[in-house]
C-alpha cells in the first residue's frame, strides 16, 4: 500500500528562520513521482515542486529547497530565511506510475511564521 | 488561463437534503478530479475523469454520490440524503500531460456543512 507521512502537525518558527518540512513516502513501486504543495488560508492548493523517483539530485527555487534520498524514503522542504507569507499548510503527495489517477496526500504540516 | 473555478464556496444545507456543486477546469485540462478534505487531513481522492469518462472512483463515493462531465467541459458533484459526515472541504482539480507525473491544478473549493 502507498502511504505519505508527515510526522510534524504544526511548526513554528519565528520570522528569517530556517524551517524544514519533513516527509516520508512507502511505496514498492520503482517508478513513482512525489509533490509538496502550499495550502495558504485562503485554501488553494498551490504546485510547488515534483520530483520522479529516478532524480534524486536536489533542488533548490530561491528560499526553497528539496532534499529526496530514496535510501530513507524521505522528500524534505526546506525554507530559508522564513517569511510571513510563509505561513500555509504544506502537503507532500505521492502518484505512482501504474495508479497515475490517484494522488495519495499525507495529512500536511502547518507552518506558522512569527513574525 | 483563469484557474480552476467552483462553485458555490460554501453551502450550509439540513441533512437529508441534496446539493451539487460545480467545478469549470481550466480550459485545456483533459483530466478533471474531486476531491474530498476534512480538517486536519490532507485531500482524499474521489473520482477522475478523462475528458467526458469517469475512469475511477474511490470507495469513498459511496451511492449517494454522483459525478458527471458532460462533454468534458465542467463536471457536477452531486450528494444525495446528506448527513453529518459529509460535511468537509470538496476540491476539484485539473491536468493535461501523463496522469501520473502531471501536477494537479486546484480550485478553492466548495465547502458543505451540513446540520
Amino acid at each position: 500500500a502507498q502511504k505519505v507521512t508527515q510526522a510534524q502537525t504544526e511548526i513554528s518558527v519565528v520570522e528569517k528562520e530556517d524551517v524544514t518540512l519533513d516527509c516520508v513516502y512507502e511505496t514498492r513501486d520503482t517508478t513513482y513521482y512525489l509533490f509538496w504543495y502550499k495550502q495558504p488560508p485562503s485554501g488553494e492548493l498551490v504546485f510547488l515542486i515534483r520530483r520522479n523517483s529516478f532524480d534524486e539530485q536536489n533542488e533548490i527555487s530561491g528560499r526553497y529547497s528539496w532534499n529526496f534520498q530514496k535510501s530513507t524514503s524521505s522528500f524534505n522542504f526546506t525554507i530559508t530565511a522564513s517569511q510571513v507569507v510563509d505561513s500555509a499548510v504544506y502537503f507532500c503527495a505521492l502518484t505512482l506510475s501504474n495508479t497515475g489517477n490517484q494522488f495519495y496526500f499525507g495529512t500536511g504540516t502547518s507552518l506558522t511564521v512569527i513574525p | 488561463d483563469t484557474g480552476v473555478s467552483q462553485d458555490p464556496r460554501h453551502k450550509i444545507t439540513k441533512r437529508g437534503q441534496n446539493v451539487t456543486f460545480r467545478c469549470d477546469p481550466i480550459s485545456e485540462h483533459n483530466r478533471l478530479y474531486w476531491y474530498r478534505q476534512t480538517l486536519g487531513q490532507g485531500p482524499e481522492f474521489l473520482t477522475y475523469f478523462q475528458n467526458e469518462a469517469q475512469l475511477e472512483k474511490s470507495r469513498l463515493l459511496s451511492d449517494r454520490f454522483s459525478a458527471e462531465r458532460p462533454k468534458g467541459s465542467f463536471s457536477t458533484l452531486e450528494i444525495q440524503r446528506t448527513e453529518q459526515g459529509d460535511s468537509a472541504m470538496y476540491l476539484c482539480a485539473s491536468s493535461s500531460g501523463q496522469a501520473y507525473n502531471s501536477p494537479l491544478h486546484f480550485g478553492n473549493g466548495t465547502r458543505l456543512t451540513v446540520t
